[in-house]
C-alpha cells in the first residue's frame, strides 16, 4: 500500500527554521515526483514544491530563496528545509505522490498533513 | 501565473440534488485539470485528472468535464458523505495552483 506520513511541524519563532519530513512506503522516492501543498488555518490549499526523479525541483515564488526540498533514497523520505519563517507560513503542510499520467503527475495520495505554527 | 476561478464558492443542496460547480482557467490549459475532496480534518482525495477521467474508486455520480478555460465537476446525485470541500487544480506550467474552494452544505 502506498503512504506517505508528514512529521516535524511545531511552533517556531518567525525568522526561525524547521524541516519536514515525509516518509514513504510501498514506492520509492527516487522513482516518482512529490510535492509540498500547504493550507493555511480556514484557507484553501497551495502548492508549494515539487521534486522530480530526476533531481530537479520548483518553488511556488512565497517560498522561493527560502524553502529546499530534498529526499534521502536510503531513507525512502522526503524533506523541505523551510528557513526565514514568517507568520504567514503557518499552515498544515502535506506531501502528496506524484501519479504519473503520461507527461504529467497529479497528485495521488496525500499524506495526513504536519502542523507548523509561525509565531512568537 | 495562471489563476483558477471556482464558483460557488458555497452551496446548499438537498440529498439527491445534481450539483453543478465550475472552475475557470485565466488562460488555456488543455485539460491539465484535476478535482479534489476535502472532508473536514482530513487531507485532499484525487477524484478527476484530466479534467475528465474520474480515478479509481471514486462513485460514478462524479463527473468533470471541460478543456481550455472552463471545467466543471458534477455530482448527479449528492450523498450525505459528499459534504466537503471541492478544489480545481491544474499542472499545465509551474507554479501549480490551486481554485479557491467551493464548500458543499447538505440541506
Amino acid at each position: 500500500e502506498v503512504q506517505l506520513v508528514e512529521s516535524g511541524g511545531g511552533l517556531v519563532q518567525p525568522g526561525g527554521s524547521l524541516r519536514l519530513s515525509c516518509a514513504a512506503s510501498g514506492f520509492s522516492v527516487s522513482n516518482t515526483y512529490i510535492n509540498w501543498v500547504r493550507q493555511a488555518p480556514g484557507k484553501g490549499l497551495e502548492w508549494v514544491s515539487i521534486i522530480y526523479s530526476s533531481g530537479s525541483t520548483y518553488y511556488a515564488d512565497s517560498v522561493k530563496g527560502r524553502f529546499t526540498i530534498s529526499r534521502d533514497n536510503s531513507k525512502n523520505t522526503l524533506y523541505l528545509q523551510m528557513n526565514s519563517l514568517r507568520p504567514d507560513d503557518t499552515a498544515i503542510y502535506y506531501c502528496a505522490k506524484g501519479w504519473v499520467v503520461g507527461a504529467k503527475a497529479w497528485f495521488d495520495p496525500w499524506g495526513q498533513g504536519t502542523l507548523v505554527i509561525v509565531s512568537s | 501565473d495562471i489563476q483558477l476561478t471556482q464558483s460557488p464558492s458555497f452551496l446548499s443542496a438537498f440529498v439527491g440534488d445534481r450539483v453543478t460547480i465550475t472552475c475557470r482557467a485565466s488562460q488555456g490549459i488543455s485539460t491539465y485539470l484535476a478535482w479534489y475532496q476535502q472532508k473536514s480534518g482530513k487531507a485532499p482525495k484525487l477524484l478527476i485528472y484530466s479534467a475528465s477521467t474520474l480515478q479509481s474508486g471514486v462513485p460514478s455520480r462524479f463527473s468533470g468535464s471541460g478543456s481550455g478555460t472552463q471545467f466543471t465537476l458534477t455530482i448527479s446525485s449528492l450523498q450525505p458523505e459528499d459534504f466537503a470541500t471541492y478544489y480545481c487544480q491544474h499542472i499545465d506550467s509551474y507554479p501549480l495552483t490551486f481554485g479557491g474552494g467551493t464548500k458543499v452544505e447538505i440541506k
